[in-house]
């Protein structure tokens, strides 16, 4: 079966420092893979998607990027991270074949004081 | 207007009873619908995809009207452990003519006792 891993599960970083979270899904090959953001009391915001290694496409312009260096592993970053990046990050799977169905990581809380 | 919209709550319903929610969607294109279920602080999880012909799973039926672009998802019979947020999500063409899933902000539903 398939599993998505995604840490942390909560995260409390100051103004201007770097982000590093990272995904990983098991039991499948060559997956879709997405990170979202959701504030509170708001919907899912798609930042970026991967349909393959090393290809991402992004959503919407931010300081934030992503990378794909493996095919089951995907990582959102920043190099300064400001306050409006605090949310709900989400990293999510899809099989990639038209099958739209989304499969999501637990989440990290992300506050940036 | 956003592509998705929803009537965010929160529903106040006795265990027991019947609630409906709706959600509209903005692009006429569109092609696949779905409702997922997001637990406070949790993942949003697939409750169910939603067919032209409307589809039944349990307690729970989706139905969908692309005539007037709108989606419903009706409870029966709630139970306390159906308190969640439900997230309307519409599979739409982009900028780039690129499908995405769009997601709703979401309507709260509260079950109590």
């Amino acid at each position: 079966s398939q599993t998505i891993h995604q840490w942390p599960a909560t995260l409390v970083q100051p103004v201007g420092s770097p982000l590093s979270l990272e995904c990983t899904v098991e039991g499948t090959s060559n997956p879709n893979l997405y990170w979202y953001r959701q504030a509170a009391g708001r919907g899912l915001q798609l930042l970026f998607y991967s349909v393959g290694i090393g290809q991402i496409s992004s959503e919407v312009p931010q300081n934030l990027s992503a990378s794909r260096p493996q095919d089951r592993q995907f990582i959102l970053s920043s190099k300064k991270l400001l306050l409006s990046d605090s949310g709900f990050y989400l990293c999510a799977w899809s099989w990639g074949t038209g099958d739209e169905k989304l499969f999501f990581g637990s989440g990290t809380q992300l506050s940036v004081l | 207007r956003k592509e998705v919209e929803q009537d965010p709550g929160p529903f106040n319903v006795p265990e027991g009873a019947t609630v409906a929610f709706n959600c509209t969607y903005s692009n006429s294109a569109s092609q696949s619908f779905f409702w997922y279920r997001q637990d406070c602080r949790k993942e949003p999880k697939l409750l169910m995809s939603v067919y032209s012909s409307g589809n039944e799973d349990g307690r729970f039926t989706a139905q969908l009207n692309r005539a007037s672009q709108y989606i419903s998802l009706l409870i029966r019979d709630s139970k306390l452990s159906d308190s969640a947020t439900y997230l309307c999500v519409v599979n739409s063409p982009g900028m780039d003519s690129s499908y995405k899933l769009i997601f709703g902000s979401g309507t709260r539903l509260l079950v109590r006792p």
